[in-house]
């Protein structure tokens, strides 16, 4: 069936470092990729989107890349802080009622 | 303010009982989701809609029933809640791509 896939679960870096989040989905027809971010405690927010005419698309430290080829796409988050610790998800719209489906989640801890 | 509105907050509920968690916006979006989420993991979709007087059942069996007779709101009815069910309820809309959540019913079920 349609479904968005993520990858890694968990992710534990060092304060500085970066952290790559990576995602694949299934149809091919799908266009439009937001990333969200849920902070302990609160709802899920959108962080960054894509849509299928770029390859890639940046805001200050994160960035989303997309390999429509390929079906995956990926958030790079560079120069990580503490705040940046949340669970991360990936989504797509599949369908064609313009549905909007979820990854998994990814835990990111940034380590001080 | 648009928002979306979830009530309760938390709810502690003994097994059996029927139990209904409402969700209501004010942005005046037609599809709804709800999701079932324990801390820090993944997003169950439970039920969705696509406007009024259309539901479809998720990926996640919970055992619950929706409705959505207006526009503005969507209903989960749990007819007897179990200790599994215990876990975090999440309300949706979403207007064109975008998601906007509310804030969450905490279900514990003991």
């Amino acid at each position: 069936g349609e479904n968005v896939e993520q990858h890694p679960s968990t992710l534990s870096v060092q304060e500085g470092d970066s952290a790559v989040i990576k995602c694949t989905y299934s149809d091919s027809a799908s266009n439009y990729f937001p990333w969200y971010k849920q902070e302990l405690g609160k709802r899920p927010q959108l962080i960054i989107d894509i849509r299928s005419n770029v390859g890639e698309k940046k805001d200050q430290r994160i960035a989303v890349t997309l390999n429509k080829t390929a079906k995956h796409f990926s958030l790079h988050i560079t120069e990580t802080q503490p705040e940046d610790s949340a669970v991360y998800f990936c989504a797509a719209i599949l369908g064609s009622n313009y549905k909007l489906t979820f990854g998994k989640g990814t835990l990111l801890t940034v380590n001080p | 303010e648009a928002d979306i509105y979830q009530t309760p907050r938390y709810l502690v509920i003994g097994t059996g009982k029927k139990i209904t968690l409402e969700c209501s916006q004010t942005m005046g979006h037609d599809k709804m989701y709800w999701y079932q989420q324990d801390p820090g993991m993944e997003l169950h979709l439970i039920h969705y809609s696509y406007g009024v007087n259309s539901t479809e059942k998720g990926d996640l069996s919970s055992e619950s029933t929706v409705s959505r007779i207006r526009t503005e709101h969507f209903p989960l009815t749990l007819e007897s809640a179990r200790p599994s069910h215990t876990s975090q309820y999440l309300c949706a809309t979403q207007r064109n791509t975008e998601a906007f959540f509310g804030q969450g019913t905490r279900l514990t079920v003991v």
